[in-house]
């Protein structure tokens, strides 16, 4: 059964770079099938899509957080990851990655969820 | 983008049915049937409960049922339980083709 798995630091600055990385198991990122995304989750708030990547690296981001993301991934690694820059208090949340099977379709499944806190 | 619609809250008691309702635009909800429920119970993962509006995923009890009208999408669950107690979760397609998620609405089983 695949399995997704969120790392990375837990606690960024002001005006750095928030990484983070997916790994994907118990199946392959270079599926011609899946797109892999990012969604996040602000402490005691709801669900925003980040973005999405398709295994040949094309891209797509929410417009809201376009300017300040990047989603690359990894074949060799089965990775992909996220990069958010210029981070503020704004962008603490737990950061999710899951699979879909377009931009039409639902997330699933979903990995556990990492929390990234944006403090000095 | 703006998120989906959706209320706070809503409360049942074990063996009613509610309905959490998920307002949107011709842009999204109205315009496509691509409408997605997801569970979340307190620190863990969303999970998917529903699909393209009213497919339900296997192993997802078929207490849960999706349909739309117009702009408004729905998720029911009928005989509820205990368990149902969490935060649910709409998601549409949009016309940027890009999805969008509501609010979140917290269920509370009495």
């Amino acid at each position: 059964q695949l399995q997704l798995q969120e790392s990375g630091p837990g606690l960024v600055k002001p005006s750095e770079t928030l990484s983070l990385t997916c790994t994907v198991s118990s199946g392959s990122i270079s599926s011609t099938a899946y797109y892999w995304g990012w969604i996040r989750q602000p402490p005691g708030k709801g669900l925003e899509w980040i973005g999405s990547i398709y295994y040949s690296g094309n891209t797509y981001y929410n417009p809201s957080l376009k300017s300040r993301i990047t989603i690359s991934v990894d074949t060799s690694k089965n990775q992909f990851s996220l990069k958010l820059t210029s981070v503020t208090a704004a962008d603490t949340a737990v950061y999710y990655c899951a699979r879909h099977s377009s931009l039409r379709s639902p997330l699933d499944p979903w990995g556990q969820g990492a929390l990234v806190t944006v403090s000095s | 983008q703006s998120a989906l619609t959706q209320p706070a809250s809503v409360s049942g008691s074990p063996g009613q049915s509610i309905t959490i309702s998920c307002t949107g635009t011709s842009s999204d909800v109205g315009g496509y049937n691509y409408v997605s429920w997801y569970q979340q119970h307190p620190g863990k993962a969303p999970k998917l409960m529903i699909y393209d509006v009213s497919n339900r995923p296997s192993g997802v009890s078929n207490r849960f049922s999706g349909s739309k009208s117009g702009n408004t999408a729905s998720l029911t669950i009928s005989g509820l339980q205990a368990e149902d107690e969490a935060d649910y979760y709409c998601s549409s397609y949009t016309s940027s083709s890009t999805p969008v998620f509501g609010g979140g609405t917290k269920l509370t089983v009495l």
